[in-house]
């Protein structure tokens, strides 16, 4: 079958970095997702990795590594409207977007 | 403002009840998305229209019925729910299904009682 496993939950403190992991299993690959879902509102598009390597956009950078299934997500100076949840989603060989469960991030002062 | 607009944003519902969600999209794109969203869960893909026609039932029970009158609107009509039916329901849209990023909206909140 195809997963995607992410952490449930993480904690951070204002101005720190955090970096939060996916890892994935599925039927091929054509591109892995980052959406960021704040409380009560829409998920939305955050970065896109389908050649392994590290995209940097801001405070905000995403990496991949293909042949380890593998991706992280990478925020720097964290600030408390980072709070929310970070959805991995991977598209299979069917152009299929398969998700993960979402990781919450709590930001502390 | 998300370009997707879902309403109502709340919805509370009996079991016997008929309800219908609405999305409504105002970037010009042509493939819509019906999601579920339960906590803790990924998302789980219930309907895919591209250009009007629909290219995907995921097994959704038929409770739940579809409608895409043309490429700006997606409804979803809601009978004779059960209480595990309770969730988020999202509309998104893109470009085209299977050109990606998609666009969601805010979302329905769902209760069945």
């Amino acid at each position: 079958g195809q997963n995607i496993d992410q952490p449930t939950e993480m904690t951070a403190t204002e101005g720190a970095i955090v970096q939060i992991n996916c890892t994935y299993q599925t039927s091929g690959f054509n591109g892995l997702f980052w959406y960021q879902q704040h409380a009560g509102e829409a998920p939305t598009f955050l970065s896109y990795n389908v050649l392994d390597g590290l995209e940097e956009k801001g405070r905000f950078s995403s990496f991949l590594s293909r042949s380890k299934g593998y991706s992280y997500l990478l925020l720097k100076e964290l600030q408390m409207k980072d709070s929310a949840s970070y959805l991995c989603a991977v598209k299979d060989s069917n152009y299929q977007l398969i998700w993960g469960a979402g990781t919450k991030l709590i930001i502390k002062p | 403002e998300t370009g997707v607009t879902q309403t109502p944003r709340h919805l509370v519902m009996g079991m016997t009840n008929k309800k219908s969600l609405k999305c409504e999209q105002h970037l010009g794109h042509n493939a819509m998305y019906w999601y579920k969203q339960s906590a803790k869960k990924p998302l789980e893909l219930m309907f895919v229209y591209n250009f009007k026609e629909q290219t995907e039932n995921n097994s959704v029970p038929s409770r739940f019925s579809p409608e895409c009158p043309n490429s700006s609107h997606l409804f979803l009509h809601l009978h004779t729910l059960q209480p595990e039916d309770s969730a988020l329901y999202l509309c998104a849209s893109s470009q085209e299904a299977e050109i990606h990023p998609l666009h969601f909206g805010n979302g329905t909140r769902l209760t069945v009682t």
